[in-house]
């Protein structure tokens, strides 16, 4: 079957760093997405990696080993604004989505 | 760019209800999903159209839940008779199309209760 695992929170300093890990296991792999989702509110994409290697963005970066199944999404210069969850999904043989249960990011000053 | 729209926002019913969702997806995009996504999880794909035709609602339950999008665009989702465990917000995306790792757009979704 498809697992995709995530821890369920994490807590974080403002203007620090954190990595937020996510694994799965897929016997069809198209790629890994990073999405954003503040409370309320619907995901919105932050990511995708396809080929291993990190992909860097703005203060956002993500990683992804194929062979280990690992992906992580780096975030640096942590703002309040960035408390949220951060939802791992990974695109299947099929073209869907198979998403994982989030992670929940709590930034404190 | 308009972005992908659902309506209601909110809605409160109580079990044994019927309850109607509409969504109108990006311009030109020929794929839309209906996720469904309790508290704490993340989203469940119910059904997946590629411009009017069905590709995939193996997770939908058919015996309560139905979907159409007649003319390629806009979609419903309805639920007839509603349960207290579809309390959840109900999520529309959209795609330009399938087959491709296209990133799929949401709108702001439906918060359901049903009481």
């Amino acid at each position: 079957g498809q697992n995709i695992d995530q821890p369920t929170e994490m807590t974080a300093t403002e203007g620090a760093i954190v990595q937020i890990n996510c694994t799965y296991q897929t016997s069809g792999f198209n790629g890994l997405f990073w999405y954003q989702q503040h409370a309320g509110e619907a995901p919105t994409f932050l990511s995708y990696n396809v080929l291993d290697g990190l992909e860097e963005k703005g203060r956002f970066s993500s990683f992804l080993s194929r062979s280990k199944g690992y992906s992580y999404l780096l975030l640096k210069e942590l703002q309040m604004k960035d408390s949220a969850s951060y939802l791992c999904a990974e695109m299947d043989s099929n073209y869907q989505l198979i998403w994982g249960a989030g992670t929940k990011l709590i930034i404190k000053p | 760019e308009a972005g992908v729209a659902q309506s209601p926002r909110y809605k409160i019913i109580e079990k044994r209800q019927s309850v109607a969702f509409w969504c109108n997806p990006i311009s030109g995009h020929a794929t839309l999903y209906w996720y469904q996504q309790i508290l704490g999880q993340g989203p469940k794909l119910l059904i997946q159209f590629q411009n009017n035709g069905v590709v995939d609602d193996s997770q939908l339950p058919k015996d309560r839940f139905s979907a159409e999008r007649l003319k390629g665009v806009d979609s419903t989702l309805k639920i007839q008779p509603a349960k207290l465990e579809d309390s959840a917000v109900y999520l529309c995306a959209s795609s330009l199309d399938q087959g491709k790792t296209y990133e799929q757009y949401f709108g702001p979704g439906t918060r359901l209760t049903v009481t």
